[in-house]
């Protein structure tokens, strides 16, 4: 229950193109939904997050859409580029006075091509 | 813009030794936590750091692991007696605030540890 399954395991998109990752939760209490971003060799960096009390968010090219009652999220990044090009997590996290664990997706490895 | 800092990037170790892996959380942070990311898989918790004690860890987080803030700003993670299967990518995270506003946590670039 404490999953987070994620979808593709990888992703080749066209320069200009929309790129979309997909992720699937079960566990309700899950209140907090953050999409990292991870190139080779460095830490996760956080992309955008969002809560379930809206079903949208976008920062520039990246937009998160959630669909509570399905418990699915989706990132989509409008005019991918080649310097999008990393593997990109999905996590949830639900909240505790002591700390917020995130559990993260599989992983979608993106390459974008020009 | 503020980073948290891990040291040593690579280690190398023998089956059965201890080995310690630093970090050092941005400064006005109050959560701390250690991931792990076995190569080409997810990135797995570990354990979390609130008040100066453990608030939760998972199965992986065994009597093998142990963590401290010895001086408040290092915050460290000793395996006692390294397996093979501990060979993996470990990060250490921080967060300013959990509720209600949570914020999203900051990654250090992890330390890749090698056992032999």
């Amino acid at each position: 229950q404490q999953q987070v399954k994620q979808s593709p395991q990888s992703l080749i998109v066209q320069k200009g193109g929309i790129s979309i990752i997909n992720c699937a939760y079960e566990n309700t209490a899950f209140d907090y939904f953050p999409w990292y971003q991870q190139f080779p060799g460095k830490g996760p960096a956080l992309l955008i997050a969002i809560r379930p009390d809206v079903s949208e968010k976008k920062e520039g090219r990246f937009t998160i859409s959630f669909n509570k009652s399905a418990k699915q999220f989706s990132l989509h990044i409008m005019d991918s580029q080649p310097g999008d090009s990393a593997t990109y997590f999905c996590a949830a996290s639900m909240g505790t006075g002591g700390g917020n664990k995130l559990t993260f997706g599989t992983g979608t490895q993106l390459k974008v091509e020009l | 813009e503020p980073e948290v800092t891990q040291t040593p990037s690579h280690q190398v170790t023998q089956m059965g030794q201890e080995v310690i892996l630093r970090c050092v959380p941005i400064s006005n942070h109050l959560y701390f936590y250690w991931y792990r990311q076995i190569l080409g898989q997810k990135v797995e918790f570990l354990v979390s750091f609130y008040n100066n004690e453990i608030s939760e860890k998972s199965e992986i987080f065994d009597d093998q692991f142990s963590v401290e803030r010895p001086d408040g700003s290092n915050f460290t993670l000793k395996i006692r007696s390294t397996k093979l299967e501990d060979s993996a990518m470990y990060f250490c995270a921080s967060q300013q605030v959990t509720l209600p506003g949570r914020d999203g946590y900051t990654f250090g670039s992890g330390t890749r540890l090698t056992v032999v």
